[in-house]
């Protein structure tokens, strides 16, 4: 198993809607996360940080992470096209200072 | 403005040219980090940097060297480029590597080694 997995899409969602972003992690990965937004072209921007079980909310944005299945969610409300990019999700490797990123997946927000 | 920068941001080179890509940050930060970004493949890290003089690898450093001597620069060098090398590198800072701190990264740097 890849230390940290998401699906590289594209997602596909209808403007106004909610776009939902999956990532799973290994034993390997300490349990805090963290969600990037990347343009084409552009450099990695966080969107945020998660390491308690739950949810946390910012404007639009909640993550979710649950530490017994070993998956941690990004939820988009009101997904504009302004938000189609690639999103990366980011965990630390336990018991190091090394930062393991997913692959990303692509979402595609249509006007 | 807070910000990260590295140098050059396109590079085209031919094999075995060693080079040097550089990275700086004004915000006083002790984590620096190089990843490189491959198609299919994301972001890997190469090297990273607790503070001054601590250096240790990612899990893709052969094939790169780095120093920290200061605070603020974090070069990546490579000795002996080749093909495989080409790719997309960001150069990153962060506070300290907890949990709770952002990474900033730089604008990103465009190597093709022919």
């Amino acid at each position: 198993q890849k230390e940290v997995e998401q699906n590289s899409g594209p997602l596909s969602v209808p403007e106004g809607a909610i776009a939902s972003l999956n990532c799973t992690y290994s034993d390997r990965v300490s349990q805090s996360f963290f969600w990037y937004r990347q343009y084409s072209g552009k450099s990695p921007e966080l969107i945020m940080s998660i390491y308690s079980n739950g949810d946390k909310e910012d404007g639009r944005f909640t993550a979710q992470l649950n530490k017994a299945s070993q998956y941690v969610s990004l939820l988009i409300r009101d997904s504009q096209p302004s938000d189609s990019a690639t999103y990366l999700c980011a965990g630390r490797n336990s018991g190091t200072y090394k930062y393991i990123f997913g692959t990303g997946t692509r979402l595609k927000v249509l006007a | 403005e807070a910000q990260v920068t590295q140098n050059p941001r396109y590079l085209i080179t031919v094999t075995g040219k060693k080079l040097t890509v550089t990275c700086s940050q004004n915000m006083n930060h002790e984590y620096m980090s190089w990843y490189r970004q491959d198609p299919g493949l994301g972001l890997r890290q190469i090297y990273y940097s607790m503070n001054v003089e601590a250096t240790d690898k990612g899990d893709v450093p052969e094939g790169y060297k780095v120093s920290r001597k200061e605070k603020r620069n974090f070069p990546l060098i490579l000795e002996s480029p080749s093909p495989n090398q080409t790719s997309l590198y960001f150069c990153a800072s962060s506070y300290r590597a907890t949990d709770l701190d952002t990474q900033y990264f730089g604008p990103g740097t465009r190597l093709t080694v022919l």
